[in-house]
């Protein structure tokens, strides 16, 4: 069964509204998740690293008022995308490591975001 | 600068007939390599972690070798079922546990 939860699948907004997705580990708790950003045909592209009660680490580049990662449980990490536009369009996935370390991270299914 | 490259971008197989993706990596002290396969518009399911040059790894059709510079990727016999893209991932020192860099996959179509 799936060991990581990812919602919405599917979602299609408004140029200029704001769009929550949820990443649920399942089967563990998790310190620690990574949220991801895949454009067709291209490979995933890490955007942030989301550290349970703190802040979250973003890559270069990654503009965090607008990806905004709220991790307050250790199973339960948000991402916020705010004042969405069509360039934001894209695939975002999440994965989740579990806190015994030194195992693989597991992978949301995903979630289709269509910015219109 | 550390790099993953998949090759080749895409890979067309009949039913039966075996093949090996290639990933190649430059990374200073690569603490582990792993393979996903990813179903389209699905997150990547995980197959495979390699740790160091010389270890492989088997599951069904597949199997997944590690070198200094390189790890490939077996499908023996595929089936129709084996098509996806197929990702290769490098996890680097200096990086958190988990944080994984990629490469831009091989989308692989078996056909009957």
């Amino acid at each position: 069964g799936a060991v990581v939860s990812q919602h919405p699948s599917r979602v299609i907004c408004k140029s200029g509204t704001s769009v929550k997705i949820e990443c649920r580990s399942l089967d563990f708790q998790a310190t620690t998740m990574f949220w991801y950003r895949q454009f067709p045909k291209q490979s995933l592209m890490l955007m942030a690293t989301s550290n349970e009660g703190s802040k979250a680490t973003y890559e270069q580049g990654v503009e965090k008022d607008k990806f905004l990662i709220n991790h307050a449980s250790l199973t339960l990490s948000t991402l916020t995308v705010t004042s969405a536009h069509p360039e934001d369009s894209s695939f975002y996935i999440c994965s989740v490591l579990p806190r015994a370390r030194n195992t693989e991270a597991f992978f949301g299914q995903g979630t289709r975001l269509t910015v219109v | 600068e550390d790099q993953v490259t998949q090759s080749p971008e895409a890979l067309r197989l009949q039913e039966g007939e075996s093949s090996s993706l290639n990933c190649s990596y430059t990374v200073s002290g690569l603490r582990g390599l792993f393979w996903y396969r990813q179903d389209p518009g699905k997150g990547p399911e995980f197959l495979f972690t390699l740790y160091s040059a010389g270890e492989e790894k088997e599951k069904e059709r597949l199997k997944a070798t590690l070198t200094k510079k390189e790890s490939f990727l077996h499908i023996t016999a595929p089936k129709p079922e084996d098509s996806a893209t197929y990702l290769c991932a490098v996890q680097v020192p200096t990086d958190s546990w988990g944080k994984l860099q990629f490469g831009a996959g091989t989308q692989v179509v078996v056909t009957p």
